[in-house]
Parts: structure tokens; sequence; C-alpha cells
């Protein structure tokens, strides 16, 4: 069975704290993800990777960077955490070409996070 | 403009009956694939089905068909013999230009279905 896995279902964090978001795929995909999802808002990327190091930035970059060394993990990192960070962070994968039906994405349990 | 446009919040069915998830999008790309979604209350998105813009036929997955019109531009999901497990919020999403590696999705609102027994 295929897995994405975040480390954290729930976090709770201070302001100014510097978070780091893990998350594990075991499916030797190429593409991973990141997203945060809010009520009214819908998904949205934060950033994406295409392969071991390579980044780039999707629609809500700021405030958050990641690191990619190994091809199974990708890390979301919040440099100095603040409230409008509280969110649902939902991490995805998928292969490279995107798969037979060209994006198809696995994703994580998400991770809810709470800053204070 | 909204690229993807889910117009139904909330949505109510009776256990057994089928509903349909209205889904319309917009872009000036001929190749394109649109994707549902099912996020249950646990917050894992599982992927539903998918069609692709050159597909001829309508998608279908088990319980699931994908009511593809493309002059409307709609993409309307069809759950048919609904289940109380069916209850959860449906995303409709949209890769724009043909499958390949580096593509994103661009997301809907979504729109919360509630089976009632």
């Amino acid at each position: 069975d295929v897995k994405v896995t975040q480390s954290s279902r729930y976090l709770v964090k201070r302001t100014g704290e510097k978070v780091f978001l893990e998350c594990v795929q075991d499916m030797d995909h190429e593409n991973m993800f990141w997203y945060r999802q809010d009520p009214g808002l819908g998904l949205r990327l934060i950033y994406f990777s295409y392969d071991v190091k390579m980044k780039e930035k999707g629609d809500i970059p700021e405030g958050y960077s990641v690191s990619r060394e190994k091809k199974e993990r990708f890390s979301l990192i919040l440099e100095s955490a603040s409230t409008n960070q509280t969110s649902m962070y939902l991490c995805a994968s998928s292969p490279y070409g995107g798969g037979a039906s060209g994006t198809e994405a696995f994703f994580g349990q998400g991770t809810r996070l709470t800053v204070v | 403009a909204q690229k993807i446009t889910q117009t139904q919040p909330g949505m109510f069915v009776q256990e057994k009956e089928a509903v349909t998830l209205d889904c319309t999008y917009d872009t000036s790309d001929p190749s394109y694939g649109l994707f549902w979604y099912k996020q249950p209350s646990s917050g894992e998105m599982i992927f539903l089905i998918y069609q692709g813009s050159y597909d001829q036929q309508n998608a279908t997955e088990g319980r699931y068909s994908l009511n593809f019109q493309k002059a409307r531009k709609s993409a309307n999901l069809v759950i048919s013999a609904s289940q109380l497990g069916d209850s959860a919020m449906y995303f409709c999403a949209m890769r724009e230009g043909p499958a390949g590696n580096n593509r994103k999705l661009i997301w809907g609102l979504g729109t919360s279905l509630a089976v009632n027994p």
C-alpha cells in the first residue's frame, strides 16, 4: 500500500519558533508537494519539488522554506512561526510525469499546526 | 477569476441514492486534466477519478463517474448508491497543460457531502 507519512497529526508552537514539518513517502516518487488548507480558501500550494535538492515556489511561499536532501523526504520549514500560519498542512507526492493520470497525487494525513 | 468553481458548499443525500457534485472549470489550454478527490474527517486527501481533456469516454471508477461536458466546461462527479462512508469533503482540481513532470493542480473550494441513513 502506498504511503505518505507526515511526522505529526497535531502540533502547537509558539510565535517566533522555528518549526519543521516532515513528510516521508515510500513510493520512490520524484515529485513532492506542500499545501496548506484553510476554510474558505481551499488548498494552496506552498512549495513543490520534482527532484532531490530541487524546489519551486508555489502560490504562497512567503514565510516558508523547504528542504529535500533525500528523495523520500520533503521538509517544510517555518523560519519564525506566526499566528497567521495556523493551518492544516498537507504533504503529497506523485511519480515522474505525474503518473497514469497526469498528476495523480498521494496525500499524507495532514498536520494541524496551531501557532500561539 | 476562479479557474475551478464548485458552487455547492454543502449537499445532502439519502443513503443508496445517487448524487451529483458540480464542478466547472476555466482554461484556454486545449490539453488539461480534471481530478476529483475525497477528504474524510480524518484529513487525508484521497484520489477518486481522473478525466483527460482528450478522453472520448467519461471516466468511471466503481461507484464514481465523471460527467464531462467539454463545451460547457463542466466535470461533475456522480456518486451512485451513496453509502454513509461517502460523507466527506469533495474537491475538484485541474491540471493545465499536458501530463508531465513539474505540473501542479488548481483546486476548487470543495463541497461537503452528508449522507443520511
